[in-house]
């Protein structure tokens, strides 16, 4: 089974330039998950979607980031404009189902970006 | 609100040594503990869980106990060997209700040397 494919793995941006992830679930996973992890910290939940809706986003920074999960399969993660302090890896997340009990949630590589 | 806290690192072991990693939350209600392994240049893995009090979770000869008498998910392995070189991130999830997030600890870099 495939895991979770995210892209780019790698991106170098100057502050105030817009900048965008992408993530694909593994197929049938319900529930997807945006993480921001800075150097040094654990992950922190962005959003959450479960299907195309959105669960969580009280971490959200929303004067600057977007997502979205159309047809409930694949997201987008964007940022727009970034700043200094968004050097961080992003990290995608899926699970079976996200409500009511724990299912497991299954990480992607991550996106490191380095806002310069 | 709900945190984990975690013992600094890294954690600098010789192959066979015994492993210990402190682990300790807050939360309100009743947590689901887990231990994730992020190796050099992969995703997160989860490593093990437990879903209440005095469960054990083991895997892969690690093992932790949900303690909540003392709020605690201290991760243990007997031998650890050089491929175990790893970050370990406790965490918990909040897993009542519409959501299941995972609140992290901070991460303890572990390098085993032969």
């Amino acid at each position: 089974e495939a895991g979770v494919a995210q892209s780019p793995r790698y991106k170098i941006i100057e502050k105030r330039q817009s900048v965008a992830f992408w993530c694909n679930p593994i197929s049938g996973h319900a529930t997807l998950y945006w993480y921001q992890q800075i150097l040094g910290q654990g992950p922190k939940l962005l959003i959450q979607f479960q299907n195309n809706g959105v669960v969580d986003d009280s971490q959200l920074p929303k004067d600057r980031f977007s997502a979205e999960r159309l047809k409930g399969v694949d997201s987008t993660l964007k940022i727009q404009p970034a700043k200094l302090e968004d050097s961080a890896v992003y990290l995608c997340a899926s699970s079976p189902s996200g409500r009511g009990s724990y299912n497991e949630q299954f990480f992607g590589p991550g996106t490191r970006l380095t806002v310069l | 609100g709900n945190s984990v806290t975690q013992m600094e690192g890294p954690v600098t072991l010789s192959e066979e040594a015994f492993l210990t990693i402190n682990c300790t939350y807050t939360a309100t209600g009743y947590p689901s503990l887990f231990w994730y392994v992020q190796y050099p240049g992969e995703g997160l893995q989860l490593l093990l869980k437990a879903t209440k009090a005095d469960d054990k979770g083991s895997n892969k000869g690690f093992e932790a106990t949900y303690r909540k008498e003392t709020t605690s998910f201290h991760l243990e392995k007997g031998s650890v060997q050089v491929s175990d070189s790893a970050v370990y991130f406790c965490a918990l999830s909040e897993g009542r209700g519409a959501t299941n997030k995972l609140i992290f600890g901070t991460g303890t870099l572990l390098a085993v040397q032969p």
